[in-house]
């Protein structure tokens, strides 16, 4: 069983709507997480970093994180075609970049 | 502000040759990162340096190695290579090891 679990998708959803993506984790360690944007052909851009269990909002995109579930969310508003990229949950046990364990990647498309 | 770049962007290899990818951080950053990601296993994590030490290291053999320069440049080496070694191969750099980790575009390696 891998450390964190993503939906591979493909998810698919009109323009406008609001987008949830999520991931499980099983290390009780990790303390910080991470949504990572990623573009066919480029590298993973940081979308949200955030530590222990709570809410964090960036413009259209919220981070949840449940550590009593080992669950976290990523909520994207207002979805535009722009957003269709594959989106990772990244994780850790140590404090910011460290030996990330990241999920599969779960790949989005916004259709106009 | 310049991003991580890595070099060279693509590479084509045959199986058994070594090959050294290189990258450069963000300026003013002093923590690298790489990162192996292929379709099947996701991104995995190789190895982290800091101030020219390796820090960190992930689940790969020794053929896998790296360095860091003083300039803060690091330079990751495998040798012997094997058709699975085909893969993306992605830099992250961190302003230091508490701070979260910005990704290059990545190298494209296909082993024949």
């Amino acid at each position: 069983q891998k450390e964190v679990e993503q939906d591979p998708g493909p998810l698919s959803v009109p323009e406008g709507a609001i987008v949830s993506l999520n991931c499980t984790y099983s290390n009780s360690a990790f303390q910080y997480f991470m949504w990572y944007r990623q573009y066919s052909r480029k590298g993973p851009e940081l979308l949200m970093y955030t530590y222990s269990s709570g809410n964090k909002e960036d413009g259209r995109f919220t981070a949840q994180v449940d550590k009593s579930s080992k669950y976290i969310s990523l909520f994207i508003r207002d979805s535009q075609p722009s957003d269709s990229a594959t989106y990772l949950c990244a994780m850790s046990s140590f404090q910011g970049a460290q030996k990330l364990v990241f999920g599969q990647g779960t790949r989005l498309t916004i259709n106009p | 502000k310049a991003g991580v770049t890595q070099t060279p962007r693509y590479l084509i290899k045959t199986r058994g040759q070594q090959v050294t990818l290189s990258c450069s951080p963000i300026s003013g950053h002093r923590s690298v990162s790489w990162y192996q990601q292929t379709p099947g296993q996701g991104l995995q994590f190789l190895f982290e340096y800091f101030s020219e030490t390796q820090r960190n290291k992930g689940n790969f053999p020794g053929r896998f190695s790296g360095r860091q320069f003083s300039n803060s440049r690091s330079e990751m080496n495998v040798s012997t290579l094997e058709l699975g070694d085909s893969a993306l191969y992605l830099c992250a750099s961190s302003l230091n090891m508490n701070t979260e980790a910005f990704f290059g575009q990545g190298t494209r390696l296909t082993v024949v």
